[in-house]
């Protein structure tokens, strides 16, 4: 079976302040892709990052970056000098056998 | 890349009635998918649509309520049937392309049923 779990629900933080989003994974498959998407109030999915499962490499991307770790599934995003307009609802999702599978998001309120 | 319109992006309805989303991509692609993200949900793949065939739904979706069209490889509509206030969400359609290497999804809609 696959499943995605972010544990946080909703988290709050200060501007200029680092936080990190948790997310785990379960899947018995070899090859799949990990998704991380935001999803402001606007309501549009935007599209941050994907990995596949055989490239556990870290990648930093501005302000963003991901720690991808196989031996835990886990498929960890941060975002250093949170911004207001980080404020959003962020969701990993898990992606094989042509079907994706999200997790219930975290709400990240960044405020000024 | 895909570029995804999707309309309306936002509709006010009476239950009881149907709405028709309509969901255009600027390439041809095999696969279509629909889902649905209730308040404050995550979301929830309603159906996979193939040119061709007949959509291919989920459990718990059915196509009396959700009945899809698929004409093209660049077109699909969804239509929400005989709508009650549960059906309130944000409904959006998405293609997969390169071996799930890359998803793209339209930018929504939100649909209130009063």
């Amino acid at each position: 079976a696959q499943k995605v779990t972010q544990a946080q629900t909703e988290i709050s933080v200060v501007e200029k302040e680092d936080v990190t989003l948790d997310c785990v994974y379960e899947t018995r498959d070899t090859t799949y892709y990990l998704f991380w998407y935001k999803q402001p109030p606007s309501g549009e999915l935007v599209f941050l990052i994907r990995r596949n499962s055989f490239d556990e490499q870290n990648e930093i991307s501005g302000r963003y970056s991901w720690n991808f770790q196989k031996s835990t599934s886990s498929f960890n995003f941060t975002i250093t000098a949170s911004q207001v307009v980080d404020s959003a609802v962020y969701f990993c999702a898990l992606y094989n056998f042509n079907k994706f599978y999200f997790g219930s998001g975290t709400k990240l309120n960044v405020k000024p | 890349s895909a570029v995804i319109s999707q309309k309306p992006s936002r509709d006010i309805c009476q239950r009881g009635t149907s709405l028709t989303i309509q969901c255009q991509v600027d390439s041809q692609v095999t696969m279509m998918f629909w889902y649905r993200q209730q308040p404050g949900q995550s979301l929830t793949l309603i159906a996979t649509a193939n040119q061709g065939s007949e959509a291919t739904y989920e459990s718990g979706f059915v196509i009396d309520k959700f009945p899809i069209s698929r004409p093209n490889l660049t077109f699909s509509t969804l239509t929400v049937s005989n709508m009650s206030p549960e059906d309130s969400s944000i409904y959006l359609c998405s293609v997969v392309g390169g071996h799930g290497t890359e998803a793209f999804f339209g930018q929504g809609t939100r649909l209130t049923v009063v």
